[in-house]
């Protein structure tokens, strides 16, 4: 069984950091393409950045770009997003995926609060 | 960025009937959709990929359409749990879009 469960949310204040960890099972995690996508409660959905098998190649939406860093380490079958430089348009849940096109499994999220 | 417009926003239908959601591309995309479902407090569900193609495990009465710039996810026979919210998604190029959704509810 896939299971992709989100760690690492929180409350954080205006131009803090914070590192949100996504630990992968049931399927070939050095496979797949792996993405992060978030959700204002209530609200959409924003495809915030994708990451290649190896790690080679990244992408990012341009309101990230920069401040926002995605990794992987194969060997523990983990995601990692790293965010820097945090603002309050930030606050969201934020979702692990799996797959870079159409993902085809989703964790549960994990909410991240900008706020002073 | 290719912006994703889904309609209606809230439609409403009895149980047993038919449903149609609508999607519209800003510019032209192929067949490069995927439609997802979204119930609180549940991990998104992959329905729908290729405009058209069922994901792994998915019922029969969820069928995908379209090309270009409309698609539509048709939903027959409707079940109580399929009550929720559905987003369009496109693959065409990056930044990946969705829709803004469409909440299907009880009638």
């Amino acid at each position: 069984e896939v299971q992709l469960v989100e760690s690492g949310g929180g409350l954080v204040q205006p131009g803090g950091s914070l590192r949100l960890s996504c630990a992968a099972s049931g399927f070939i995690f050095s496979s797949s393409w792996m993405s992060w996508v978030r959700q204002v409660p209530g609200k959409g959905l924003e495809w915030v950045a994708y990451i290649k098998q190896d790690g080679s190649e990244t992408h990012y939406v341009d309101s990230v770009e920069g401040r926002f860093t995605i990794s992987r380490d194969n060997a523990k079958n983990s995601l990692d997003l790293q965010m820097n430089s945090l603002r309050p348009e930030d606050t969201a849940v934020y979702y692990c995926a799996k797959g870079g096109w159409y993902p085809d499994f989703w964790g549960q999220g994990t909410l991240v609060t900008v706020s002073s | 960025e290719i912006v994703m417009t889904q309609s209606p926003a809230i439609l409403s239908v009895s149980p047993g009937e038919r449903a149609t959601l609508s999607c519209r591309a800003s510019q032209y995309i192929s067949n490069n959709v995927a439609w997802y479902q979204q119930k609180p407090g549940q991990a998104l569900r992959l329905l729908i990929y290729g405009a058209s193609t069922g994901a792994t495990g998915i019922p029969a009465r969820f069928s995908g359409s379209g090309s270009g710039t409309e698609f539509t996810l048709t939903i027959s026979g409707l079940q109580s749990e399929d009550f929720a919210v559905y987003y369009c998604q496109q693959y065409y190029n990056w930044p990946r879009t969705f829709g803004q959704g469409t909440k299907v509810e009880i009638k």
